[in-house]
């Protein structure tokens, strides 16, 4: 069975400063992962996804990922962190194999993050 | 123009009550997903649909039942209507990452 973990409940950063929003996960076979944001009362949207390739993934907003194969972690990272960042976020995992869960999507529990002034 | 949009947003109903959700998607893509986020806001798969054919059914009572009249929708309906099914229910499709609708929140009094 594939799972997400997301250690950190909430993670505070101020304004201007590097942020990180931890993920591990597992999976049978290689993995494909996705990190999705959530404002309040709204869908999620996709940021970035890892399929295959470089380890280092860069999507919207000036976020990035880092995939680590030996670690099993999909961290997402962005430079200088904004006060309209703050959202919730949350990394997803699948199986690149249909028969290893199909278009089955497991999400983690969300981190919300809070920047500050 | 909207990509994935669903209707009604908000959903206040009694218990025992019968109701449906609507969900629709203009992307072009095959597989579409129903999820219930929770108070807590974990997020759960309940059915994927891909070209109108059930592919995921995960455990879900059998008072919920999708129904996908062709590719591009995917209705939720729940027959009677229990307080613990408060929650809010996201549609969402893809081709390879999953694009979600803005979600409708049910609350069962």
């Amino acid at each position: 069975a594939q799972s997400v973990a997301q250690p950190e409940d909430q993670v505070n950063v101020a304004e201007g400063n590097p942020l990180t929003v931890k993920c591990t996960y597992s999976v049978s076979g290689n993995p494909y992962l996705f990190w999705y944001v959530q404002y309040p009362n709204r869908g999620l949207q996709f940021l970035l996804k890892y399929i295959t390739g470089d380890n280092l993934v860069k999507g919207s907003y000036g976020f990035e990922a880092e995939f680590n194969k030996s670690q099993t972690s999909f961290h997402l990272k962005k430079p200088s962190a904004l006060v309209s960042d703050s959202a919730l976020y949350f990394c997803a995992v699948r199986a690149s194999s249909l028969t290893g869960g199909g278009n089955k999507l497991t999400f983690g529990t969300g981190t919300q993050l809070k920047v500050e002034l | 123009d909207t990509a994935v949009s669903q209707t009604p947003k908000y959903l206040v109903t009694q218990m025992g009550n019968d109701k449906s959700i609507k969900c629709e998607q203009n992307l072009g893509h095959d597989t579409m997903y129903w999820y219930k986020q929770d108070s807590k806001k974990f997020l759960k798969i309940m059915f994927s649909y891909n070209n109108k054919e059930l592919i995921i059914n995960e455990t879900v009572p059998n008072r919920f039942s999708p129904k996908s009249p062709d590719k591009a929708h995917l209705n939720l309906h729940i027959n009677s209507l229990e307080l613990g099914d408060s929650a809010v229910y996201f549609c969402a499709s893809s081709r390879s990452e999953q694009y979600f609708g803005p979600g409708t929140r049910l609350t069962v009094t």
